[in-house]
């Protein structure tokens, strides 16, 4: 069965320092990969989606980037965190390209200070 | 650019009652819809997939119905539980692009006990 990680789940920042996100899947191969941002009171915000390595759509033109260095892992990065960056970050995929169902990983709580 | 609409964005219930969620959709180009339930600072799950040729999908006191030529989804929760409390969110990928999924902002349900 696959399997979906993220790490770490919790995460506190002072403004102005790096980030790095890790999402990696199990037990499926070339899946589509996507990171979703969720701030406190609203919705999910598509931020990039991969539809193989090295292969990065990005969503919403920010302070982050997302890289795809192997088949089942995508990375989120910042150089340096803004307090909006604040938030729940959230990773998916979907492999199944006939009926296109998306699963989602326990997420990750970021706190920027 | 399709968009998503939930109502209401709350409903509080007492238990054991039967109630319904909604979700709206504008381009009815759709290739599925899918429910998802997500519990205060998890990941989201997957409930119920609806493909676009289906009007509808059971799992136990869950059932989901889709007219697509309207625009609309309901998710149809039977005799409620205190468990069943959470948030409601549904998506849609579209014939468009079948790597983007677009959600609604969801329905936050309590069941009261």
């Amino acid at each position: 069965s696959q399997t979906i990680h993220q790490w770490p789940a919790t995460l506190v920042q002072p403004v102005g320092s790096p980030l790095s996100l890790e999402c990696t899947v199990e037990g499926t191969s070339n899946p589509n990969l996507y990171w979703y941002r969720q701030a406190a009171g609203r919705g999910l915000q598509l931020l990039f989606y991969s539809v193989g390595i090295g292969q990065i759509s990005s969503e919403v033109p920010q302070n982050l980037s997302a890289s795809r260095p192997q088949d089942r892992q995508f990375i989120l990065s910042s150089k340096k965190l803004l307090l909006s960056d604040s938030g729940f970050y959230l990773c998916a995929w979907m492999g199944d390209r006939e009926d296109y169902e998306q699963y989602f990983g326990p997420g990750t709580r970021l706190t920027v200070t | 650019k399709q968009e998503v609409t939930q109502i209401p964005a709350a409903l509080s219930v007492p238990e054991g009652e039967n109630l319904v969620l909604n979700c709206s959709f504008t381009d009815s180009a759709i290739y599925n819809l899918q429910w998802f339930r997500q519990d205060p600072g998890k990941g989201l799950t997957s409930l119920l997939l609806i493909q676009s040729s289906q009007r509808e999908q059971t799992s136990g006191r869950l059932n989901a119905s889709l007219d697509k030529s309207s625009g609309r989804s309901t998710l149809y929760i039977a005799a409620s539980q205190p468990g069943d409390s959470a948030t409601y969110l549904c998506a849609v990928i579209t014939r468009a692009n079948f790597n983007k999924f677009y959600f609604g902002s969801g329905t936050k349900l309590n069941v009261k006990p």
